[in-house]
C-alpha cells in the first residue's frame, strides 16, 4: 500500500514558520489532506485538496503539494498551533484507500 | 451541524468481539456520495484508517484487518456499526469514526473517541 512519511518532530519559534512535509510516491498527483490533533482530542481538518481551508481555520495554515512532496505550511506561529499534524491521501488505486502519515508533533520553542 | 458520537466497550478481554457504534446528526447516510469512516489511535501512536462504508453501502476494509472487520449502517437509526473480531491487546487505542462528504474528500469532521483497552 501506499506509504507516506513525516518527520516525526518539527520546532519552531513564536511568530515565525512551520514548514510540515509528507512524502510519498508521486505524491503530487494524489489530493493531500492535512489534520491538527492536540492532546486529548480528536483530528481536526486544517486542510483539505492540497491547500483549501475549511472555515474557521485561520489563514496562517496553507498546503501545497508537487512531485514527491506536500507540506502542510503555519506562518506567524503560535503557542496554540503545537500539536501533532497528520497528512492522509486518497489512493482510488489500491485496496487500501485511505492512508495516513506517521505524524509530526509542532512544538513550539 | 454535524455531529459524530461513539460509544461501546471500553474493556473488552482477550478473543472477544468489540462492537462499536457510530450515531450521526446533521447529515444522512442516503444522500449520494456521503461516507462515514472509522480510524483508531493506539497510545502515543498513528492515526490507523480502518472501514469505511457509504450511502450506497459499497464497504472498504484496511487489508490488514478486513478479515476481522465488519461495518454496516442503519440508515433509519443514524448508525454506523464497527465489528473487530478476536481483539488483542495491540488493539488497544482510541477509535474515531469521522464524516466523509464523497469518496476521497478528507474527513471533516470526527467523533470524539472512544477508548477500548483490550485487557484480560
Amino acid at each position: 500500500s501506499y506509504v507516506l512519511t513525516q518527520p516525526p518532530s518539527v520546532s519552531v519559534a513564536p511568530g515565525k514558520t512551520a514548514r510540515i512535509t509528507c512524502g510519498g510516491n508521486n505524491i503530487g498527483s494524489k489530493s493531500v489532506h492535512w489534520y491538527q490533533q492536540k492532546p486529548g482530542q480528536a483530528p481536526v481538518l486544517v486542510i483539505y485538496y492540497d491547500s483549501d481551508r475549511p472555515s474557521g481555520i485561520p489563514e496562517r495554515f496553507s498546503g501545497s503539494n508537487s512531485g514527491n512532496t506536500a507540506t502542510l505550511t503555519i506562518s506567524r506561529v503560535e503557542a496554540g498551533d503545537e500539536a501533532d499534524y497528520y497528512c492522509q491521501v486518497w489512493d482510488s488505486s489500491s485496496d487500501h484507500p485511505v492512508v495516513f502519515g506517521g505524524g509530526t508533533k509542532l512544538t513550539v520553542l | 451541524q454535524i455531529t459524530l458520537k461513539e460509544s461501546g466497550p471500553t474493556l473488552v478481554k482477550p478473543t472477544q468481539t468489540l462492537t462499536l457504534t457510530c450515531t450521526f446528526s446533521g447529515f444522512s447516510l442516503s444522500t449520494s456520495g456521503v461516507g462515514v469512516g472509522w480510524i483508531r489511535q493506539p497510545p502515543g501512536k498513528a492515526l490507523e484508517w480502518l472501514a469505511l462504508i457509504y450511502w450506497d453501502d459499497d464497504k472498504r476494509y484496511s487489508p490488514s484487518l478486513k478479515s476481522r472487520l465488519t461495518i454496516t449502517k442503519d440508515t433509519s437509526k443514524n448508525q454506523v456499526v464497527l465489528t473487530m473480531t478476536n481483539m488483542d491487546p495491540v488493539d488497544t487505542a482510541t477509535y474515531y469514526c469521522a464524516h466523509e462528504a464523497a469518496a476521497g474528500d478528507a474527513f471533516d469532521i470526527w467523533g470524539q473517541g472512544t477508548m477500548v483497552t483490550v485487557s484480560s
